[in-house]
């Protein structure tokens, strides 16, 4: 059971701009920057985004991470078919002390 | 090229042992740590723990602690993940990832292609 909760599915036609959330409590997120993977059916997770809000090498400006209190956000602008993927938050728990991943996030393009 | 190359599928009967490895290349092994992560069909990753190759220095999560062996050959480059006695629960895509260290968190920055294990009866 994730510690960090994220929406189930989000969409929105192309080019246009979806916004995934993840939330979760001062033992982690609250006190450690968070990643950002995508992830393919059958394929690795990639990093996008690590230290909350910085892009992992290659990874295109549509993509952009935040973070505030005890959340933090991907936002994906000008959506493609290709963003089409399951989307993960990550960070360490202090009081688990372990990594914990999101719920995950479908996007869809309409 | 840096490169995670895992082993390959695997299917074992209920209270079979398994080890699954995970052969880094492209940069310098000793010097990052490796996590084995979880994937169970449809669920998100889970961290089952992770090893410095440089001295072996292995930290389970709690969740996964008395049920797995992480462990590495330094002289392959190999980092392994081990099981005595197989659950059908274990059934699940396992992959390794490169674990990076950054200021106020840590993140995962290279994967391998994953291990699919399937216990079954």
């Amino acid at each position: 059971q994730s510690v960090l909760t994220q929406p189930p599915s989000v969409s929105a036609a192309p080019g246009q701009k979806v916004t995934i959330s993840c939330s979760g409590s001062s033992s982690n997120i609250g006190h450690n920057d968070v990643a950002w993977y995508q992830q393919f059916p059958d394929t690795a997770p990639k990093l996008l985004i690590h230290e909350s809000l910085k892009r992992s090498s290659g990874i295109p400006d549509r993509f952009s991470g935040s973070k505030s209190g005890t959340s933090a956000t991907l936002v994906i602008a000008g959506l493609q078919t290709g963003d089409e993927a399951d989307y993960y938050c990550g960070t360490w728990d202090d009081s688990l002390s372990a990594d914990v991943f999101g719920t995950g996030t479908k996007v869809t393009v309409l | 090229e840096m490169q995670l190359v895992q082993s390959g599928a695997e299917v074992k009967k209920p209270g079979d042992s398994l080890k699954i490895s995970c052969r880094a290349s492209g940069y310098s092994f000793p010097s990052s740590w490796i996590v084995w992560v979880r994937q169970m069909p449809g669920k998100g990753p889970e961290s089952m723990g992770i090893i410095y190759p440089g001295d072996s220095d292995t930290r389970y999560s709690p969740s996964f602690q008395g049920q797995i062996t992480i462990s590495v050959d330094r002289s392959t480059s190999t980092a392994y993940l081990q099981w005595r006695s197989l659950e059908t629960s274990d059934t699940a895509r396992y992959y390794c990832a490169r674990l990076v260290w950054q200021n106020d968190g840590r993140s995962f920055d290279l994967w391998g292609q994953g291990s699919q294990v399937t216990v079954s009866s």
